[in-house]
């Protein structure tokens, strides 16, 4: 089946930088895409989503990406902290409330 | 209001053998899915209960098996346990069947099989 990805397995940051992690997905049908913070020994946490009729939305420090013609996602964080640290993973929907997961990426901030 | 929880925490089995792990959703919440989430991947549905029958499935062989009661908790039940069902199972509850809102997910149940 169709699958969602991620380009960078780890991505190591400063602390007061900005890190983008981002996303591929495959499934032209997916309208409805979600990232998730997941931290060691906790299940993921929701962080942002965004529809397919939306390019672009913002949130607290967070901002996600859609692009839709070249199926990409991202996600940005603003000034990162050392409590950002986490695996963050990008999920789809096509239509149902089962969003499929892509492998993650495993943010680290450096103080 | 205290989220999703599930237990046990931890879990230690040998092969052939079954587990029953338990799962409370948060309040207000009637619809429970689960998840197994493998060491370094992302988690893969395995299923989802509302109104006490299962929905939906995913690709998971018959060994696993679920359960939801009328307070809208619910079980997940694996038989025959193969090493490779080593991993952390999640619970994730929401508020409406079919709905878009985003699921709460609980803290996991890490399972070992040796």
């Amino acid at each position: 089946g169709e699958s969602v990805g991620l380009h960078l397995p780890t991505l190591s940051v400063q602390e007061g930088d900005n890190s983008i992690i981002n996303c591929a997905y495959s499934n032209s049908a997916s309208d409805y895409f979600i990232w998730y913070k997941q931290e060691s020994g906790k299940g993921p946490q929701f962080i942002i989503d965004i529809r397919s009729n939306m390019d672009k939305r913002q949130g607290q420090r967070v901002t996600v990406l859609l692009n839709k013609t070249v199926k990409h996602l991202s996600l940005q964080i603003a000034a990162t902290q050392p409590g950002d640290s986490a695996v963050y993973f990008c999920a789809e929907n096509e239509g149902s409330y089962i969003p499929t997961f892509g492998r993650g990426t495993s943010l680290i901030v450096h103080p | 209001d205290a989220g999703v929880t599930q237990s046990p925490t931890h879990l230690i089995k040998t092969r052939g053998q079954q587990v029953t792990l338990r799962c409370s959703p948060k309040s207000g919440h009637d619809t429970v899915s689960w998840y197994q989430q493998a060491l370094g991947q992302g988690p893969q549905f395995i299923f989802q209960y509302y109104e006490e029958e299962e929905r939906q499935r995913g690709n998971f062989p018959d060994r696993f098996s679920g359960h939801q009661f009328p307070n809208y908790s619910s079980e997940l039940n694996v038989n025959a346990l193969l090493l490779g069902d080593s991993a952390l199972y999640l619970c994730a509850s929401s508020p409406v069947r079919g709905s878009q809102e985003t699921q709460y997910f609980g803290p996991g149940t890490r399972l070992l099989v040796l």
